[in-house]
C-alpha cells in the first residue's frame, strides 16, 4: 500500500511569504494527486488535481507540480485566509483514496 | 448549487450500530462515484469507502473493511454508511464527498458535506 508523508508538519510563515509544502509517496504514484485545503471547523476544499492543476475557482497563487513520488503545492504570496491546513491524496491502483498526514501553515 | 448534506451521527456505545445519510442535491446524482471520508477529533483526513455511479464498483479502507457498509439510492438522491460492530476509534466527524471528473478524469474530491459526528463511547 502507498504511504503519503507530508512535510514539514507544521509551517510558520508571514502574510505575503511564499510557502512551499511537500508530499512524498512511498512508491511511484499515478497521475493521480490531489490537494485539499482545510480551515478549522469546515469540510476540506479541493485545490489541486492530476498533480498540477487547479480546481475551479482555486486563485493562482496556489500551484503544484511534481510526479512520480514528489510532490509540491506552493503558494506564491500567502494571504491571511491561507492558514489552514494542506492535506495531498493520492487514488490506490485498486480503487481506493490515500490521504497524507497533512502540514499546518500558520502565522509566525 | 450542488449540496450534500449528512445527517444520523450521534452516541453510540461500543459494539453499537449507526447508519449514516447523506442527502445530495444541485446535480445529477446517479452520475458520480461518491465518498466517505472521517476525521477523527484533531487528526487528519481518513478515506473510508467509495461507490461508484451505479454501485457496481465498491472500496473500503482496511479498517473498517467487515463492519461498514456504504450504499447508494439514486432514486432518493442519497448515500448511506450502515456502521456496525462500532469501536471507540471509529469516532470521528464523517464527511460525505463527490468524486469530480474533468473529460473522464478523476479530479478529486469536488464536493462536501459539512459533516456528522459519530461518538462511540460506553
Amino acid at each position: 500500500e502507498i504511504v503519503l508523508t507530508q512535510s514539514p508538519a507544521t509551517l510558520s510563515l508571514s502574510p505575503g511569504e511564499r510557502a512551499t509544502l511537500s508530499c512524498r509517496a512511498s512508491q511511484s504514484v499515478s497521475s493521480y494527486l490531489a490537494w485539499y485545503q482545510q480551515k478549522p471547523g469546515q469540510a476540506p476544499r479541493l485545490l489541486i488535481y492530476d498533480a498540477s492543476n487547479r480546481a475551479t475557482g482555486i486563485p493562482a497563487r496556489f500551484s503544484g507540480s511534481g510526479s512520480g513520488t514528489d510532490f509540491t503545492l506552493t503558494i506564491s504570496s500567502l494571504e491571511p485566509e491561507d492558514f489552514a491546513v494542506y492535506y495531498c491524496q493520492q487514488r490506490s491502483n485498486w480503487g481506493g483514496f490515500t490521504f497524507g498526514p497533512g502540514t499546518k501553515v500558520d502565522i509566525k | 448549487e450542488v449540496q450534500l448534506v449528512e445527517s444520523g451521527g450521534g452516541l453510540v456505545k461500543p459494539g453499537g450500530s449507526l447508519r449514516l445519510s447523506c442527502a445530495a442535491s444541485g446535480f445529477t446524482f446517479s452520475s458520480y462515484s461518491m465518498n466517505w471520508v472521517r476525521q477523527a477529533p484533531g487528526k487528519g483526513l481518513e478515506w473510508v469507502s467509495s461507490i461508484s455511479s451505479s454501485s457496481s464498483y465498491i472500496y473500503y479502507a482496511d479498517s473498517v473493511k467487515g463492519r461498514f457498509t456504504i450504499s447508494r439510492d439514486n432514486a432518493k438522491n442519497s448515500l448511506y454508511l450502515q456502521m456496525n460492530s462500532l469501536r471507540a476509534e471509529d469516532t470521528a466527524v464523517y464527511y460525505c464527498a463527490r468524486v469530480g471528473y474533468i473529460v473522464a478524469t478523476i479530479m478529486g474530491f469536488d464536493y462536501w458535506g459539512q459533516g456528522t459526528l459519530v461518538t462511540v463511547s460506553s
